[in-house]
């Protein structure tokens, strides 16, 4: 399978604190993207990282990527319980096709 | 960015029956695509949808099953095809617009087959 990795595969943190996800993958890439599913619903963009940038920042999430060891990771700072969702990164080959990492599922309890 | 919407969002269907699942964009894009979310899994990448071609399936799907249309550069169906409860999943439309590379997902369709 192509399919990327996560890791942790569940990740439960207070209110406040930060929250780090990890995404490796296995083939070169054009981009990853970050996003956000909360109860199985649709996925929300977060961010997009290009192949030539290390690291992105959007509001509380920062984003870097690791070309030579094929890994990214997305920290949340100072979650909030309305983060609790699960995250998947995606990486777009240059084929226009995404593939799926397996998901983190983030818990922020108040 | 663009704008996606789905339906029905959700359905309950007898094993043998098809149903089909309509995806609308608020803009013309480039590349249609739809998911698979198989309960507690990942996204699966189903097919492309080309627009006045026949759609682009990834291993493990077939036409039969999955029958797309992409009459245009706003609109697709997918159609799930003499279902069964395996195929109990949500399907997601995806779209990528012009001139980016970021794809945006609609809300998804809620399947189940009982």
């Amino acid at each position: 399978s192509q399919q990327g990795e996560e890791d942790p595969q569940a990740l439960s943190i207070q209110e406040g604190e930060n929250a780090t996800m990890n995404c490796s993958y296995k083939t070169s890439i054009n981009n990853l993207q970050w996003y956000r599913q909360n109860s199985g619903r649709g996925l929300v963009h977060l961010i997009l990282i290009r192949s030539n940038e290390r690291e992105k920042h959007s509001g509380r999430l920062r984003v870097t990527l690791d070309t030579s060891k094929k890994s990214s990771s997305l920290l949340i700072t100072a979650s909030r319980a309305a983060d609790t969702a699960s995250y998947f990164c995606a990486t777009d080959d240059n084929t226009d096709k995404l593939i799926f990492g397996t998901g983190t599922r983030l818990q922020v309890f108040p | 960015s663009a704008v996606i919407s789905q339906k029905p969002s959700r359905d309950i269907c007898q094993r043998g029956t098809s149903l089909t699942i309509q995806c609308q964009v608020d803009s013309q894009v480039t590349m249609m695509f739809w998911y698979r979310q198989q309960p507690g899994q990942s996204l699966t990448l189903i097919a492309t949808a080309n627009q006045g071609s026949e759609a682009t399936y990834e291993s493990g799907f077939v036409i039969d099953k999955f029958p797309i249309s992409r009459p245009n550069l706003t609109f697709s169906t997918l159609t799930v095809s003499n279902m069964s409860p395996e195929d109990s999943s949500i399907y997601l439309c995806s779209a990528r617009p012009r001139l980016t590379d970021t794809q945006y997902f609609g809300p998804g369709t809620r399947l189940t087959v009982l």
